[in-house]
C-alpha cells in the first residue's frame, strides 16, 4: 500500500516556466490538499479538494491551480513560476470529516530561479 | 472559528528528560485536535487525535497528550526524550464540520546527547 505518492521529489525550475506537481492517492479518500511548508511560516493551504470535480482555495492561492478529475489524482500546476514559489509542496488526504487525520505524502522541493 | 498556537518555536531538552511541547486552541464548537510529526526530509505523520473520547491520548512512540477544555489546552508531552524524537511538532485543530484543519505553525524538539 503506497498511501500518498508525489512526483517529482525535487525539481529546479526556471522563472517563467510552467510546473505541475503530482499527487496521487490509493486509500479513496474524498479530501485532498495541497500545502506549502516555509522556515518560519509553518504549513500554508494552497488548495484543496472535498470531492471529485470539486476544488476551493485556500490560504495562499495565487498563482496556482489544481483539478480533481478522479479521486485519486490531485495534480497542483504553476503557470508562470515565480521564485517567491520556491517551497517544498506536500499533498495530502482524508477521509473527509473533521475527526480524520490527514495522510501527507512525502513531499516536493521546488527550487524557482 | 478556529486557531492554534504553538508556544515557542524551538524546545530543547537533554536526552531522557520531560519533553512539553505546547498547544493552545480556539474553537467556537467542540473541537477535534491532532499533533503530528516530521522528520526531516518527510512529510507529517500522526502522533495522536482527540476526538471527545478519553481526554488523555496515548499515541505512538510514548507520546501522549491530554484535552483540557478549561485551558484550551492539548500540550504534548513525553516522560524521557530520545535522541530520535528530534523532529518538528504540529498541533492541528478541526471543528464544526469541517474536513479542512487549522495547524499551528510548529516546533522544533532538539535532543541533547
Amino acid at each position: 500500500i503506497a498511501g500518498i505518492t508525489q512526483a517529482p521529489t525535487s525539481q529546479i525550475l526556471a522563472a517563467g516556466r510552467r510546473m505541475t506537481l503530482r499527487c496521487t492517492q490509493d486509500m479513496r479518500h474524498n479530501a485532498m490538499y495541497w500545502y506549502r511548508q516555509d522556515l518560519g511560516l509553518g504549513l500554508r493551504l494552497i488548495h484543496y479538494s472535498n470531492t471529485a470535480g470539486t476544488t476551493g482555495k485556500g490560504e495562499v492561492p495565487d498563482g496556482y491551480s489544481v483539478s480533481r478529475a478522479n479521486t485519486d489524482d490531485f495534480p497542483l500546476t504553476l503557470a508562470s513560476a515565480v521564485p517567491s514559489q520556491t517551497s517544498v509542496y506536500f499533498c495530502a488526504s482524508s477521509p473527509g470529516s473533521s475527526y480524520n487525520e490527514q495522510f501527507f505524502g512525502p513531499g516536493t522541493r521546488l527550487t524557482v530561479l | 472559528a478556529q486557531s492554534v498556537t504553538q508556544l515557542g518555536s524551538h524546545v530543547s531538552v537533554s536526552e531522557g528528560a520531560l519533553v512539553l511541547l505546547r498547544c493552545n486552541y480556539s474553537s467556537s464548537v467542540p473541537p477535534y485536535l491532532f499533533w503530528y510529526v516530521q522528520y526531516p526530509n518527510q512529510g507529517l505523520q500522526l502522533l495522536l487525535k482527540y476526538t471527545s473520547a478519553a481526554t488523555l491520548v496515548k499515541g505512538i512512540n510514548g507520546f501522549e497528550a491530554e484535552f483540557k477544555k478549561s485551558e484550551t489546552s492539548f500540550h504534548l508531552t513525553k516522560p524521557s526524550a530520545h535522541m530520535s524524537d528530534a523532529a518538528e511538532y504540529f498541533c492541528a485543530v478541526s471543528s464544526g464540520g469541517s474536513y479542512i484543519p487549522t495547524f499551528g505553525r510548529g516546533t522544533s524538539l532538539i535532543v541533547h546527547p
